[in-house]
């Protein structure tokens, strides 16, 4: 059973760096098949899909955050990472991750984050 | 693109809902679409992927289907249950590499 769990900082201070990490269990990242992927949800808003990267490293970001975003894969403890630059309070958000293998499952619990100072 | 869905929709237990999923910019047809389910609190999972197919699990009162001629897809939950009570998202793709979510819709069991 593949899992995955968000752990990074809750609170991020404006202009400066949101970074979360994705722990997977359950599967190794290496092995291939799965894109995996950074999806957030403002309070009360939608689904936002930020981006994606594969074992091999290849990546595809959000047009709209592209400028903004890294996404990182370490392959030898199966995690994948999110860096988010110069944020605002628009970032506010619960991030998930999630793997895709023809749809997105299985995802994290979430894990809210606060732009504010 | 944008994938455009009602803002909620309502029905009696028992009852039949459908929730449309109208694509913007771009043939429907030319990529799969998915629905998933997002119950307050939790992450949301998946109801239907690639336009009608149900993952194990999910009751067969949930159905997809895609119709060219109004570029829109459609989740149909049938038998409504007041557990049906929830968000529900449509998600497709741009140039298969670039994933979009639909505005979502909720679903509300009178």
């Amino acid at each position: 059973q593949v899992q995955l769990q968000e752990s990074g900082s809750g609170v991020v201070k404006p202009s400066q760096s949101l970074s979360l990490t994705c722990t997977v269990s359950g599967v190794s990242i290496a092995s291939g098949g799965y894109s995996w992927n950074w999806i957030r949800q403002p309070p009360g808003k939608g689904l936002e899909w930020i981006g994606y990267i594969y074992h091999t490293g290849t990546t595809s970001y959000n047009p709209s955050l592209e400028s903004r975003v890294i996404i990182s894969v370490d392959k030898s403890k199966n995690q994948f990472s999110l860096k988010l630059n110069s944020v605002t309070a628009a970032d506010t958000a619960v991030y998930y991750c999630a793997g895709w293998f023809g749809h997105f499952d299985p995802w994290g619990q979430g894990t809210l984050v606060t732009v504010s100072s | 693109f944008m994938l455009t869905q009602p803002h909620s929709v309502s029905e009696s237990p028992g009852g039949t809902v459908t929730i449309s999923c109208t694509r913007s910019s771009g043939s429907i047809a030319s990529n799969f679409v998915q629905w998933y389910q997002q119950r307050p609190g939790s992450a949301p999972t998946t109801m239907i992927y690639e336009n009608n197919q149900r993952p194990s699990g999910v009751p067969d009162r949930f159905s997809g289907s895609v119709d060219s001629s109004s570029n829109s897809a459609s989740l149909t939950i049938s038998g409504l249950k007041t557990e049906d009570e929830a968000d529900y998202y449509c998600q497709s793709f741009h140039s298969n590499t670039i994933y979009v979510f639909g505005s979502g819709t909720k679903v509300t069991v009178l």
